[in-house]
């Protein structure tokens, strides 16, 4: 079955304390990009990849980081998180870019307390 | 930056009814898109239209691009288009923007 993973869905930590959530696809899909939902604001950018050891900001970059080694995996790292890192992530695959449907994982809760 | 902005941010319909929800974005754009969020958090891709009119079931979506608007259309609605509606616009440089979204309550 073709789908985009995260793991944890559900994540309550501490200010500063190093984490990682990880995204996994399998449709072997070139570009990879992550997402925080606000209420209010929508869906932000925060980093999106085109290919294997590319990657590139978005909208909202700042404190968090990426990597993007294998074609399947995009983590998203948050060195020291802070409470207005509080949000609901998405992370989302698609095809090349003239075809462009995004596939989206289901999302993960992160409370930064 | 561009600004990405939806109408009306809420719509209440009762099944049946059909609805037009805005998208205008104050920049030219190399593409659009139309987004949904069931009131699960699942988000569903639902057209990639960078300009012209696309149509998939009773749904279907316009771009004009001169004009820099979409317009995503639902016909005969059904509790099950209930949920948030966004447009998401892409830049040259890659970066995906997204509108804050129409929130559609379909009753019975």
């Amino acid at each position: 079955e073709a789908q985009v993973t995260q793991n944890p869905r559900y994540l309550i930590t501490v200010t500063g304390k190093k984490l990682t959530v990880t995204c996994s696809q399998n449709m072997n899909h070139e570009y990879m990009s992550w997402y925080r939902q606000d209420p209010g604001l929508g869906l932000r950018q925060i980093y999106y990849s085109m290919n294997v050891e590319v990657t590139d900001k978005g909208d909202v970059p700042e404190g968090y980081k990426v990597s993007r080694k294998e074609k399947r995996n995009f983590p998203l790292i948050l060195e020291s998180p802070s409470p207005n890192q509080t949000s609901l992530y998405f992370c989302a695959s698609s095809t090349k870019r003239d075809s462009y449907e995004q596939y989206f994982g289901p999302g993960t809760r992160l409370t930064v307390t | 930056g561009i600004q990405v902005e939806q109408s009306p941010p809420d719509l209440i319909l009762q099944e049946g009814a059909n609805s037009t929800l805005r998208c205008n974005f104050s920049d030219s754009v190399n593409n659009l898109q139309w987004f949904h969020q069931n009131p699960w958090g699942q988000l569903i891709n639902l057209f990639y239209i960078p300009s012209g009119t696309k149509q998939n079931g009773r749904l279907s979506a316009t771009t004009v691009a001169t004009e820099r608007y979409s317009l995503l259309y639902i016909s005969s609605s059904q509790t099950t288009d209930s949920g948030v509606y966004f447009c998401a616009v892409e830049l040259v440089t890659d970066k995906l923007i997204f509108g804050t979204g129409t929130r559609l309550q379909v009753f019975p």
